[in-house]
């Protein structure tokens, strides 16, 4: 079976720009949770989306929106993008609405120059 | 708010064994995962505990104490692929919220 997919893996953006990064999480999978990694520290929570609805909203600027699809698979996008938000940008999926076992895919690089 | 304390790095030989302590501050949680992350790779679960005691699953182990908000992972009969960072996870409900915080990770180096 297919793991957790994201694209672009890679991204180079300019400050002001926005950005749309996609997730397809594994197959019966009805949970998707984003996270944004910098080096030298943990994930950080973005949001969690379950059965197309928002159940967790982290510490985040309304800059940074999601939402998920009728198939589960789950968008990201960030508006007006700062130097800040260069990062590792993670999707990962989980079988129900518990957050605590989550399989993540292998991540968005996101450089804003 | 939130925080998590976890060391920044432990090192150890090979056959040892190494504990990583975790201790977090945190209203709603519900309980504690591990998750292991190799250098350039996502990170994989390795364990989680909602109860007090010990849970083991081969050469790891994670207990978890409640009432000391404190937990550990427990790694043994070390192997060189078991280098990579470590990080302890709280899940935090409240109501139909959840949420997953990260420790800032163990970097964990097995020498030879």
């Amino acid at each position: 079976d297919a793991g957790v997919t994201q694209s672009p893996t890679h991204l180079i953006k300019t400050r002001g720009q926005h950005v749309t990064l996609r997730c397809s999480p594994i197959s019966g999978h009805k949970s998707v949770s984003w996270y944004q990694q910098v080096l030298g520290q943990g994930p950080q929570f973005i949001f969690q989306y379950y059965e197309k609805e928002e159940r967790g909203r982290g510490n985040f600027p309304d800059r940074f929106s999601a939402r998920q699809f009728p198939n589960y698979s789950s968008e990201l996008n960030v508006n007006a993008l700062l130097l800040g938000d260069s990062a590792l940008y993670l999707c990962a999926s989980s079988s129900a609405g518990g957050i605590y076992e989550q399989y993540f895919g292998p991540g968005t690089r996101l450089t804003v120059t | 708010g939130q925080s998590l304390e976890q060391p920044s790095e432990v090192t150890a030989v090979e056959g040892a064994i190494v504990q990583i302590n975790c201790t977090y501050q945190t209203s709603g949680f519900y309980g504690l995962s591990w998750y292991q992350q190799h250098d350039g790779g996502a990170p994989t679960f390795l364990s989680y505990n909602a109860l007090d005691g010990l849970e083991e699953t081969g050469r790891f182990s994670s207990f978890l104490s409640r009432s000391d908000s404190y937990g550990y992972l427990l790694l043994q009969e070390l192997q060189m692929k078991d280098s990579a960072s470590y990080f302890c996870a709280v899940s935090i409900s409240s109501g139909s919220a959840r949420q997953l915080t990260f420790g800032s990770g163990t970097q964990l180096t097995v020498l030879p």
